[in-house]
């Protein structure tokens, strides 16, 4: 069963620094991640999905790297603003079921 | 707009009743799963349906039950049985094409049990 463990829970930066968020996972068989985010009572936004046979993915500030042989993924956000800050999630995808971690839940300080 | 709906946003249940859950996707998406998130959890895959008229049970199915009787819709019965219903309950959808695709999520139903 594939397990997704996000650390840390919860990140605050001051405005104008630049976010990396982890996600690790301990099968190597998937078939992509996926990064969402998620704000306060909503629902899940996709960001960026990394293919298994990809090594990154980039889009605008959001830059996304897949390790599958160490079993990581990191996405990087360049320049952060205020109204980034929300729960960052990663799920990665076996047989049609995706795995999510608990999240990183991130505030950009003004 | 192409997008998934859920409804009610809230929902209150009392003790023994059965409540349903919406979810409506107007994306032609052949795929569809319905989600629970509980606070400081990753999401847990309660059912999923890949095509019409046939679903799978995820992870945590117990006291859940579904039905796919049409491509564009996908209700969530929450039964007296599920011991501890009051969650964030969210549904998605995909393509199906050559391997797993990307999941696209409706804005969620918070149900609270009183």
């Amino acid at each position: 069963k594939q397990e997704v463990t996000q650390i840390p829970a919860a990140l605050s930066v001051p405005e104008g620094e630049n976010l990396v968020l982890n996600c690790s996972f301990t099968d190597s068989a998937i078939y992509n991640l996926q990064w969402f985010r998620q704000d306060p009572g909503k629902g899940l936004t996709s960001l960026l999905l990394i293919q298994s046979s990809q090594r990154e993915q980039t889009s605008g500030r959001l830059n996304a790297s897949l390790d599958k042989s160490s079993g990581r993924s990191t996405l990087y956000i360049a320049a952060s603003q205020p109204g980034d800050s929300a729960t960052y999630l990663c799920a990665g995808a076996n047989d049609y079921k995706l795995s999510f971690g608990a999240g990183t839940t991130v505030t950009v300080r003004a | 707009d192409g997008g998934i709906t859920q409804s009610p946003k809230y929902l209150f249940r009392k003790e023994g009743q059965n409540v349903t859950l919406s979810c409506e996707q107007n994306l032609n998406h052949d795929a569809m799963y319905w989600y629970r998130q509980d606070p400081g959890q990753g999401l847990r895959l309660i059912y999923y349906s890949q095509i019409v008229n046939d679903f799978q049970k995820g992870d945590i199915a117990e006291g859940y039950s579904v039905s796919r009787e049409k491509k564009e819709s996908f209700p969530l019965t929450v039964t007296s049985a599920q011991k501890n219903p009051t969650a964030f309950y969210l549904c998605a959808s995909s393509i199906v094409s050559g391997g797993f695709n990307e999941q696209f999520f409706g804005p969620g139903t918070r149900l609270t049990v009183l």
